[in-house]
């Protein structure tokens, strides 16, 4: 079965910051990778998504992610954070040919500092 | 179309009471797909479904857990004699489009609160 890390439970930043949130996974077959955001009090919606194709994915709100494979990692960044970008995000993984039932990591609360 | 409606959106209810939720995706789709997310915790599968059948069911569904899919369209998840324990976000999901990769679409969840 698959399963999701994600590293960290916290990350504080200041406003215009980078910030790199990580995400590693643990499949023995192919998969496919997902990063979703869950602001206060909303339900979760996509952010970006690895298929297929080139490693390096690019998002909704400026988020982009790189999947790498030697690594089992699925990386999520973002050049330059905004007050907005304060949440919790989620990355997600489900085999390739499976039942496709998503499994989800802990998440990882993002709070941008003014 | 895309969207999922959850109700209720809340719900407070006292040790031992029975609660019911229930899914309306907007458009149909042959799967759906029912979450549990707790504080500080990322979503836990539960169940889904394919149409009207119930596919798969997680070891956290348990006995006092029931969901249905008349129709195959909305979605009613159970709760019997419930515990301070089901506390949690409920969340439904549909697939993101036709392809099956495992692409949700969540609606905003039904959140129960067991005194």
């Amino acid at each position: 079965a698959q399963s999701v890390t994600q590293l960290d439970s916290q990350v504080p930043v200041f406003e215009e910051a980078p910030v790199e949130l990580r995400c590693n996974y643990s499949s023995s077959v192919s998969v496919y990778l997902f990063w979703y955001v869950q602001y206060p009090n909303q339900g979760l919606q996509l952010l970006l998504k690895y298929l297929s194709g080139s490693t390096l994915v690019k998002g909704i709100n400026g988020f982009e992610a790189e999947f790498n494979k030697s690594q089992t990692s699925f990386h999520l960044r973002k050049p330059s954070v905004h007050i907005s970008d304060t949440a919790e995000y989620f990355c997600a993984v489900t085999i390739s040919g499976g039942s496709y039932i998503p499994t989800f990591g802990r998440g990882t609360s993002l709070i941008v500092h003014p | 179309d895309t969207g999922v409606s959850q109700n209720p959106r809340h719900k407070i209810t006292k040790r031992g009471q029975n609660v019911t939720f229930r899914c309306d995706p907007i458009s149909e789709h042959n799967r759906l797909y029912w979450y549990r997310q707790t504080l500080g915790q990322g979503p836990e599968f539960l169940t889904y479904f394919q149409n009207e059948a119930q596919l798969e069911k997680s070891r956290l569904l348990s006995d006092r857990f029931s969901a249905e899919r008349p129709k195959g369209s909305f979605s009613t998840l159970e709760i019997q004699r419930t515990e301070q324990g089901d506390s949690a976000m409920y969340l439904c999901a549909t697939p993101f489009g036709s392809a099956n990769t495992g692409e949700l679409f969540f609606g905003e969840g039904s959140r129960l609160t067991v005194l």
